[in-house]
């Protein structure tokens, strides 16, 4: 079964650093993409970044509202994806949800199919 | 950025009915759409790929049509586990966007 466990959430100041966590099993980690997504309280979703498998690089892609700011990194020996936040802003109040992105080997696209059940982050002084 | 937007915000049905929502984008997308159901203070469950193929586990009912900038996802015969929010995204090109949901309520 697969299942996607995210952590480290909490309370933290504006201009400070948390690091979030998302623990995966159920399938081989390495071998896919993973994201983040998150959803302010109240408000609809928004897509923060992704991370692709190391056969296709290990590269990243951002949000503009984040980009600068957050890092997705993995480490696939332990089967966690992480998204580092820096210099938060109360505008980065939400719930942060991490999702398995599938390759489509036709379109060169992916999607997502596998959600985690979020971690809040709530920044405010 | 892709803007996706939704119709209706929200709605209200019975148990049987059938139920369309509406998902158009600002420019053309082929069919890199996605469907998301999110019941309250729980995650999202993904629904739908590739405009129409069901994700594993989904029930029939629920399908999915469209191309390019016009989307639509069908709820056949609404059921008490139906009423959630809806969202619709697209994995066109970065960023990926997600349209701002359409709430279906029980009339």
């Amino acid at each position: 079964e697969v299942q996607l466990v995210e952590s480290g959430g909490g309370l933290v100041q504006p201009g400070r650093s948390l690091r979030l966590s998302c623990t995966a099993s159920g399938f081989t980690f390495g071998d896919y993409a993973m994201s983040w997504v998150r959803q302010a309280p109240g408000k609809g979703l928004e897509w923060v970044g992704f991370i692709r498998s190391k056969a296709y690089g290990g590269t990243t892609e951002y949000a503009a509202s984040v980009k600068g700011r957050f890092t997705i990194s993995r480490d696939d020996s332990k089967s966690i994806a992480y998204l580092q936040m820096n210099s938060l802003k109360t505008e980065d109040t939400a719930v942060y949800y991490c999702t398995r992105a599938l390759y489509y080997y036709a379109n060169g696209n992916y999607y997502f199919d596998y959600w985690g059940q979020g971690t809040l982050v709530t920044v405010s002084s | 950025d892709i803007q996706m937007t939704q119709s209706p915000s929200s709605l209200s049905a019975s148990v049987g009915d059938r139920v369309t929502i509406t998902c158009r984008a600002s420019q053309g997308i082929s069919n890199y759409l996605a469907w998301f159901q999110q019941k309250p203070g729980k995650a999202p469950k993904s629904l739908i790929y590739a405009a129409s193929s069901l994700q594993s586990g989904v029930p029939s009912k629920f399908s999915g049509s469209g191309s390019g900038t016009d989307f639509t996802l069908t709820i056949s015969s609404l059921q008490p586990e139906d009423f959630a929010t809806y969202y619709c995204q697209q994995y066109n090109s970065y960023p990926w966007t997600f349209g701002q949901g359409t709430k279906v309520e029980i009339k």
